[in-house]
């Protein structure tokens, strides 16, 4: 059963052209949502995340849109640069047991052609 | 600084054999988190810790599997007796500290022949 769904596994996007990730999750107990961005042979980095309680976060060229009545959640990424060719893991949290328990989805493959 | 070291990086066994997969956070750390990444599967969780106590070990496929966090400062996955399908990437992690994200490592690239 899986709770969080990223349900395409490969995008291609121009260079200078605006990439959008998306990520859908069944569990309302989440409370607060991560991007992470993997290279080949390097674990995942963080890149950026959104409470609940928010229905949008930006940081520079990345912006995360969140739509609870809909579950689900996407990753703006303008302009595209080719740097920006990775994997992109959506993640959901909730707190059990006094810790912060992530779930993620099975990753988005960017590539941004020149 | 919330680094992350994994040894071994790259880990190749036969069958049967035992591995043992460390984590050493850079800063001691509560709460720990060991993931495995496949291409079948992404990103699995297969236990954390917090305070160095197994609060979830729910993701750990088999008995096969076991984990300790003795301290802080070091953590470490171990399978006996491993087979080709734990062949994988695993990962540990750590929460950043006052942050909701966490810090992941490295990696182990596991190949079990």
């Amino acid at each position: 059963d899986q709770q969080v769904k990223q349900n395409s596994p490969s995008l291609s996007v121009q260079e200078g052209r605006i990439s959008i990730l998306n990520c859908d999750y069944t569990n309302s107990m989440f409370d607060y949502f991560l991007w992470y961005k993997k290279y080949p042979a390097e674990g995942p980095t963080f890149l950026i995340s959104i409470s609940s309680i928010k229905d949008k976060n930006e940081d520079g060229r990345f912006t995360v849109f969140l739509n609870k009545s809909a579950k689900h959640l996407s990753l703006h990424i303008v302009p595209s640069q080719p740097g920006d060719s990775a994997v992109y893991f959506c993640a959901a949290s909730a707190v059990i047991q006094g810790a912060q328990k992530l779930v993620f989805g099975q990753g988005t493959r960017l590539t941004i052609n020149p | 600084d919330a680094g992350v070291i994994q040894s071994p990086r790259h880990e190749v066994t036969e069958m049967g054999q035992e591995v043992t997969l460390r984590c050493k956070p850079i800063s001691g750390h509560n709460s720990l988190f060991w993931y495995r990444q496949t291409m079948m599967r992404g990103l699995e969780l297969l236990i954390y810790f917090n305070n160095n106590v197994p609060i979830d070990d729910s993701g750990m496929p088999e008995d096969r599997f076991s984990a300790k966090m003795p301290n802080a400062s070091f953590s470490t996955l171990k399978i006996q007796p491993s087979e080709p399908r734990d062949s994988a990437v695993y990962f540990c992690a750590i929460l950043a500290g006052g942050r909701n994200e966490q810090f992941f490592g490295p990696g182990t690239r596991l190949t079990v022949l």
